[in-house]
């Protein structure tokens, strides 16, 4: 149980163009789920949480203009990197809280190539 | 100070060895705890999740919670080269914030 996907795994794009990932939580609701870059051999960063039906909390320092956050259900999230850069590329996982309410699920990742 | 500090390692060890992995943190307000594992180029994966002081067992994985000294391990048993990944601990509080605060991470490789 506890299952999140991610779409794309790997998206490679034009600078200046727009780029969705979606998040889905597969056989669990998730009134939260959060979104995080990870650049290489670094830990985890927090991009923004975001709640089913509300606007996303965005951490110190995250463009909520350039990474908008839709979370429209209770089973979906997608981050839109609009206009992106090649300083943009990383690797952007998602999470969802889980069942229990503490602990998160992560996807498995989408990597972003700005070229 | 960090609220959560972990050696980054690298740490490389034998096939068959017993893997200590450590992190401290600062945070009283701190009441449940995860480890996460993370290979190359994937998403983190929940291996233990716990809320009390002492030890949580799972197969070769054991974690371990010392709230007094706010220190946090996880040991593995019969290390398979299967286990080298990067092991990163996380820590949250109850009632508090829903962030998690995550360790740098811990890059572990068993040789065969």
């Amino acid at each position: 149980g506890a299952v999140v996907s991610q779409h794309p795994s790997w998206v490679i794009c034009k600078s200046g163009t727009s780029v969705k990932i979606e998040c889905r939580s597969l056989d669990f609701q998730a009134t939260t789920m959060f979104w995080y870059r990870q650049f290489p051999k670094q830990s985890l960063m927090l991009m923004a949480t975001s709640n089913e039906g509300s606007k996303a909390t965005y951490e110190q320092g995250v463009e909520k203009d350039k990474f908008l956050i839709n979370h429209a259900s209770l089973t979906l999230s997608t981050l839109t990197v609009t206009s992106a850069h090649p300083e943009d590329s990383s690797f952007y996982i998602c999470s969802a809280r889980g069942p229990e309410g503490e602990t998160q699920y992560f996807g498995p990742g989408t990597r972003l190539l700005v070229l | 100070q960090k609220e959560v500090e972990q050696d980054p390692g690298p740490l490389s060890v034998p096939e068959g060895a017993i893997v200590s992995l450590n992190c401290t943190y600062s945070n009283s307000a701190f009441q449940y705890f995860m480890w996460y594992r993370q290979y190359s180029r994937k998403g983190p994966e929940l291996l233990m999740y716990t809320y009390s002081s002492g030890n949580k067992e799972d197969g070769r994985f054991t974690a371990q919670v010392d709230k007094s000294s706010k220190y946090i391990s996880l040991f593995i048993r019969d290390s398979q080269p299967s286990d080298s990944a990067t092991y990163l601990c996380a820590t949250g509080s109850q009632g508090g914030s829903e962030k998690l605060v995550f360790g740098k991470g811990t890059k572990l490789t068993v040789n065969p």
